[in-house]
């Protein structure tokens, strides 16, 4: 069964400074990933996605992340943050058949002046 | 334009009371979904749907049931049984993929209902 580990339950960061939210994975067979924003009281909004092809993903608003499978992980990376940028970060992996996510326990963003 | 709808936004409950929460979407997709959300747990497949007609029991489905008789709905309820129906509740779709890379499709995600049973 595939399992998500988001190990930062929050991350405080100065606005324009560099943010790194790590998100490590556990699979037998391919996965496919994705990183999703939560704004307070709202739903999830994707930020980017790994199918296939080159390991560098680049999605919305500036973010980007490195798919690592020797490491499995999936690192959501931003080189510069803004207060808009403050929410929740979810990593999830494709499970199986059904198009089913499982989703990790999601990392809060904090981002102050 | 198109999205899906969940309502209410917000829902109040006695506890022992069945309470139905609404999703509709107008994206002409075929899966549908229903999420729990608790702070510091994510969120958990309640069920989905590949189909009219057709749903299956997801990681936590004790205590809901749904229904799929309209492509563009996806109903939820919450009933007596389920022990803490305290939560955020989120309805996804999604185009239902057969294969490869494209067996998953991106989940679009509704606003949510946060339901509080008193």
């Amino acid at each position: 069964a595939q399992s998500v580990t988001q190990l930062d339950s929050q991350v405080p960061v100065f606005e324009e400074a560099p943010v790194e939210l790590r998100c490590n994975y556990s699979s037998s067979v391919s996965v496919y990933l994705f990183w999703y924003v939560q704004y307070p009281n709202q739903g999830l909004q994707l930020l980017l996605k790994y199918l296939s092809g080159s390991t560098l993903v680049k999605g919305i608003n500036g973010f980007e992340a490195e798919f690592n499978k020797s490491q499995t992980s999936f690192h959501l990376r931003k080189p510069s943050v803004h207060i808009s940028d403050t929410a929740e970060y979810f990593c999830a992996v494709h499970t199986g058949t059904a198009s089913k996510l499982t989703f990790g326990t999601g990392t809060r963003l904090q981002v102050t002046l | 334009d198109g999205g899906i709808t969940q309502s209410p936004k917000y829902l109040f409950r006695k506890e022992g009371q069945n309470v139905t929460l609404s999703c509709e979407q107008n994206l002409n997709h075929d899966a549908m979904y229903w999420y729990r959300q608790d702070p510091g747990q994510g969120l958990r497949l309640i069920y989905y749907s590949q189909i009219v007609n057709d749903f299956q029991k997801g990681d936590i489905a004790e205590g809901y049931s749904v229904s799929r008789e309209k492509k563009e709905s996806f109903p939820l309820t919450v009933t007596s049984a389920q022990k803490n129906p305290t939560a955020f509740y989120l309805c996804a779709s999604s185009i239902a993929g057969t294969s490869g890379p494209f067996l998953y499709n991106e989940q679009f995600f509704g606003p949510g209902t946060r339901l509080t049973v008193l």
